[in-house]
């Protein structure tokens, strides 16, 4: 099936800063890319829906300023937080249709700790 | 407003036997769904899909039904083993949009 990579898969920092999650569909191209929170048991919440060459639309409650999504390519989608503070400490999850559009395939996640 | 419900938290079932997870939606817009498996820090892993013209979809030993008049989808796993252990979630999707996640079962298979 098709690949969706996400790149760090892990990342600390302290409060007030910026992190960037980049996520690549590997083998196919997607125009169009999401991407997901999941807290602690809980389930996957979808944030915003990337759009290449358009800007995102976000889901009602997040901010779209301080989740910054650039769609740069067919195969590359960016997720900034901006100023991180401790709340954002979360596993974010992107994904993509393939191009059949029969399956939603996920990446690996990247689990991110505010300091 | 949850759109895809999941209402049991977990489910208990003895190794070979047939584990079953039931799924049920509000929205009808919905016209595919999609059922996942997922472990502790891992994204999701795809398991099986259907189409709303369809009330039926196997694959292996994951079969997939769907009743639209009641809005219920359930996931049968047979025979189930121990490495079926983890949490599924139902999802749904209208016209291959963005998808909805359910809260998720915890299925625990018993030696």
């Amino acid at each position: 099936g098709a690949v969706v990579s996400q790149h760090p898969s892990r990342v600390i920092c302290k409060s007030g800063t910026s992190v960037k999650i980049e996520c690549r569909s590997l083998d196919f191209q997607a125009t169009t890319m999401f991407w997901y929170r999941q807290f602690p048991k809980q389930s996957l919440m979808l944030m915003a829906t990337s759009n290449e060459g358009s800007k995102a639309t976000y889901e009602q409650g997040v901010e779209k300023d301080k989740f910054l999504i650039n769609h740069a390519s067919l195969t590359l989608s960016t997720l900034t937080v901006t100023s991180a503070h401790p709340e954002d400490s979360s596993f974010y999850i992107c994904s993509a249709w393939d191009q059949q559009g029969e399956t939603q395939y996920f990446g690996p996640g990247t689990r991110l700790l505010v300091l | 407003d949850q759109q895809v419900k999941q209402n049991s938290p977990s489910l208990s079932v003895q190794e070979g036997r047939i584990s079953i997870l039931n799924c049920d939606y509000t929205n009808s817009m919905f016209d595919y769904f999609l059922w996942y498996k997922k472990y502790p820090a891992e994204g999701p892993t795809f398991l099986i899909s259907i189409s709303s013209i369809k009330d039926k979809n196997e694959d292996g030993r994951f079969t997939v039904f769907l009743n639209k008049s009641a809005k219920h989808l359930s996931l049968h796993i047979v025979p189930s083993q121990p490495g079926d252990s983890a949490v599924y979630f139902c999802a749904a999707s209208a016209s291959r949009d963005k998808i909805i996640f359910g809260k998720g079962t915890r299925l625990h298979i018993l030696p």
